[in-house]
This record gives C-alpha cells, sequence and structure tokens, in this order.
C-alpha cells in the first residue's frame, strides 16, 4: 500500500489529452514539491517534473504538473505511442521522514 | 553530460552482504543531495535513502525497511556514492537505482536468493 494514491492505469488515444492524479496527505503533497518520473518499458526511470510544475530541458511542454492542497495532477496532451510508460509521482513525507512514491500508472495509448 | 553508473550489483544469499557503488560525472557531486531508490521484479519504485552534502553534514535517512541493514556514504574525492547493505532479506531482491542532480542511473540487479 503506497503512501500516495495513483490510479493503476489510464488510456486515452493518440493526439488527445489524459491525467494522472497523485492523492497524499498533509505530511506530504501538501507542504513539499511533487515530483514526476516516466519509466519506459525496461528503462530506467527519468525526471519527467520537478518542484510541482517544473520540466528538465529535454522535456516536451506537452507534460505538465500541478498541485492543489493534498493532490498533485500530470496532464500530458497531444499523446503519443512513445508516450506509454508507467509514471509515478514522489515527494517527501515529512512525517516519515522519508521519500514516498505512488503506486504507479500505466498508461496505454490506444 | 550527467551521467550516473552503478555497478556492484549481483547474487548473494539471505544473510549475506553487497556493497553498490554509483561513479557520477557531468555535474559537481559534491554539491548534490544522492538518494538510492530500488524497485522489485514488476513492481513499483521503493525510496531506500538518501544522503546529503558534506556542507549539510552528509546526514543521512533511511526507509525503514532498511534501517540497520544499509548505510549510505559518499566520497566527493572520487566522485562516487555507495550502498553497503548487510543482512540481505529475500525482499531486498530488485533493480537499485543511483538518484541525484535530476538523473537517474541505469540500475544494477540485486538478487537475494537460497
Amino acid at each position: 500500500q503506497s503512501v500516495l494514491t495513483q490510479p493503476p492505469s489510464v488510456s486515452a488515444a493518440p493526439g488527445q489529452k489524459v491525467t494522472i492524479s497523485c492523492s497524499g496527505s498533509s505530511s506530504n503533497i501538501e507542504n513539499n514539491y511533487v515530483f514526476w518520473y516516466q519509466q519506459l518499458p525496461g528503462t530506467a526511470p527519468k525526471f519527467l517534473i520537478y518542484e510541482n510544475n517544473k520540466r528538465p530541458s529535454g522535456i516536451p511542454d506537452r507534460f505538465s504538473g500541478s498541485k492543489s492542497g493534498t493532490s498533485a495532477t500530470l496532464g500530458i496532451t497531444g499523446l503519443q505511442t512513445g508516450d506509454e510508460a508507467d509514471y509515478y509521482c514522489g515527494t517527501w513525507d515529512t512525517s516519515l521522514s522519508g521519500w514516498v512514491f505512488g503506486g504507479g500508472t500505466k498508461l496505454t495509448v490506444l | 553530460e550527467v551521467h550516473l553508473v552503478e555497478s556492484g550489483g549481483g547474487f548473494v544469499k539471505p544473510g549475506g552482504s553487497l556493497r553498490l557503488s554509483c561513479a557520477a560525472s557531468g555535474f559537481t557531486f559534491s554539491n548534490a543531495l544522492m538518494s538510492w531508490v530500488r524497485q522489485a521484479p514488476g513492481k513499483g519504485l521503493e525510496w531506500v535513502g538518501r544522503i546529503k552534502t558534506k556542507t549539510d553534514g552528509a546526514t543521512t535517512d533511511y526507509a525503514a525497511p532498511v534501517k540497520g541493514r544499509f548505510t549510505i556514504s559518499r566520497d566527493d574525492s572520487i566522485n562516487t556514492l555507495f550502498l553497503q547493505m548487510n543482512s540481505l532479506k529475500i525482499e531486498d531482491t530488485g533493480v537499485y537505482y543511483c538518484v541525484g542532480w535530476m538523473r537517474w542511473g541505469q540500475g544494477t540487479l540485486v538478487t537475494v536468493s537460497s
């Protein structure tokens, strides 16, 4: 059982938009920065979004992040088949004094 | 370009020990907070622990399942992060990633089995 809650899977057609939610609490998401990671099949994860809504260099602006209260959301527009991957949210948990991840969301581009 | 390259993974019996290394390049390693994250086969990501910079006291934090068994250290003179794993359990099996400076390494596989 992960501290952060994500839907196990989402799907959408190429060109469409999808959002992935990440639900936490006041000890993690509400008072700390949220990060998002993309893990393509068979590869290591990579940073997708940092500090709630910033994109590292090289990440297209089709990817966006937002946060409100104890929840965060990853948005992906103009879906491509190459976006099929597992997506994880992560943040520091002040009560646990540790980093916590969501269980991951598998994105399928139909 | 930032690179993180893990090594030291392998097969070990329960109760055994293993030391992982992560060689960093392309950034000022001594200025970077570094972490270890693992992923059991077919499962999600699990934070193992982190080490702050020397400026911040090089303090460490660990996840509950590994506290007291794993030790994270760093040698800034050779830009290398370490993870000493003792009293290994079957549930420690997985790919171990080094993470820092907005990058993940490619991971190294640790298999604990009798």
